[in-house]
């Protein structure tokens, strides 16, 4: 069964730091691009970054450049997304999903798992 | 502001006929990019509905359909029933923004 786990949300101060993971199963892991994506309480979804399945490319939503990196480990078919800089704003359930599609802009995706909470307070 | 915007809220009576538009633009549904969706119960994660703009993941019901013309795109629920009452998102690919962008949502109600 493919599955995917996301852990490392927390309480966290304004400015502060934080990395997510999120292990993955079911799946030749670094065959898919991973993405992560957020939701604000009350509020819709949002894309927040995405890795090829090799890491060798990434890209990051132009509210969160400079802040954010994603990262994968394929020998331990983990996903990562490094936060800095936290604001009030990112507060938000984060989702890591695995991805499917041939090109860029036809990328969806088929597998999302349970999301991590963080809070910036 | 999302980039692919659809509209707050649609509502139905069980059995009836509802549409979710998707409007988008020449940088994303307009240039090519394949829309999907998503369906959303609250406290739990999206789950995909349509891929590729028509296509349906297996376990999900004949009644949804999706389609996609011009820099638009539209989910469609035939029969609606109680435990289709939930959010629907929108989702593509911007190749202005170089990343993947998302509609507002839509909270269907069935009265």
């Amino acid at each position: 069964e493919v599955q995917l786990l996301e852990s490392g949300g927390a309480l966290v101060q304004p400015g502060g730091s934080l990395r997510l993971s999120c292990a993955a199963s079911g799946f030749p892991f670094s065959s898919y691009a991973m993405t992560w994506v957020r939701q604000a309480p009350g509020k819709g979804l949002e894309w927040v970054s995405l890795i090829g399945g090799s890491g060798g490319s990434t890209f990051y939503a132009e509210s969160l450049k400079g802040r954010v990196t994603i990262s994968r480990d394929n020998s331990r078919n983990t996903l990562y997304l490094q936060m800095n800089s936290l604001r009030a704003e990112d507060t938000a359930v984060y989702y890591c999903a695995k991805l499917r599609g041939q090109h860029y802009n036809n990328y969806y995706m088929d597998v999302w798992g349970k999301g991590t909470t963080v809070t910036v307070s | 502001q999302s980039v692919l915007t659809q509209p707050p809220s649609v509502s139905g009576a069980p059995g009836q006929r509802v549409t979710i538009s998707c409007t988008g633009s020449s940088s994303n549904i307009g240039a090519g990019s394949d829309v999907h969706w998503y369906q959303q119960f609250p406290g739990t994660a999206p789950r995909p509905l349509i891929y590729v703009n028509v296509n349906r993941p297996s376990g999900v019901p004949d009644r949804f359909s999706g389609s996609k013309s011009g820099t638009s795109a539209a989910l469609a629920i035939t029969g609606l029933q109680a435990e289709d009452e939930a959010y629907y998102y929108c989702q593509s690919y911007d190749s202005g923004l170089s990343g993947w962008v998302f509609g507002g949502g839509t909270k269907v109600t069935v009265l």
